[in-house]
């Protein structure tokens, strides 16, 4: 099965950089997702990492390392809408497009 | 191109009734998944429709099931409701060809059973 864990809640400053990790353990592994989540909102596709290594997009970046079942985000000159709950999930082998996700964590940015 | 939309977005229902929730994909999309999501649990699997088949399903009672009609739109009905239902019920479609990665979700359908 999979079991994915990472922070609660965190909390940052405006401009400042931010890292949420991820850990998984999985019997079978096709990829790795983070997904972003407004209050009372639905989840929007941040990025995908399926090989080791960091995948960046703009202020977004995200690494994988299968190995060690680890993945982080790295939110770079946080912005206050930044403020959000950020999802981590694994697509399991021979899942198709099912998505095993983890509990969240709720980012706070202050001013 | 129009979103991922579902209907309704709000419902109310008591114990024992049953419910059905629509989700039509973006135009092209095959795939369909359906998510539960509470603050409890967070985001669960319930299946996943694609070209009309169900591919795979999660770990949910017999009471959740769905369907996908032709033109690729989904629905999932819920029978004999409790009150552990109550939930935020989100569907995903993507084009369903192997590869292609990002999920696209809808605003979803709030249901709260009394």
């Amino acid at each position: 099965g999979q079991n994915i864990d990472q922070p609660t809640e965190m909390t940052a400053t405006e401009g400042a950089i931010v890292q949420i990790n991820c850990t998984y353990q999985t019997s079978g592994f096709n990829g790795l997702f983070w997904y972003q989540q407004h209050a009372g909102e639905a989840p929007t596709f941040l990025s995908y990492n399926v090989l080791d290594g960091l995948e960046e997009k703009g202020r977004f970046s995200s690494f994988l390392s299968r190995s060690k079942g680890y993945s982080y985000l790295l939110l770079k000159e946080l912005q206050m809408k930044d403020s959000a709950s950020y999802l981590c999930a694994v697509r399991p082998l021979g899942g198709y497009n099912k998505l095993i996700f983890g509990a969240g964590t709720r980012l706070a940015v202050h001013p | 191109k129009a979103g991922v939309t579902q209907t309704p977005r709000y419902l109310i229902k008591t114990r024992g009734q049953q419910v059905t929730l629509s989700c039509s994909p973006i135009s092209g999309h095959r795939s369909v998944s359906w998510y539960q999501q509470t603050p409890g649990q967070g985001l669960q699997f319930l299946f996943e429709y694609f070209s009309e088949t169900q591919r795979n399903k999660g770990n949910f009672p017999g009471r959740f099931s769905g369907r996908q009609f032709s033109n690729s739109r989904s629905e999932m009905n819920v029978s004999t409701l409790e009150l552990g239902d109550s939930a935020l019920y989100l569907c995903a479609s993507t084009p369903g060809l192997s590869g292609n990665n990002e999920q696209f979700f809808g605003p979803g359908t709030r249901l709260t059973v009394l």
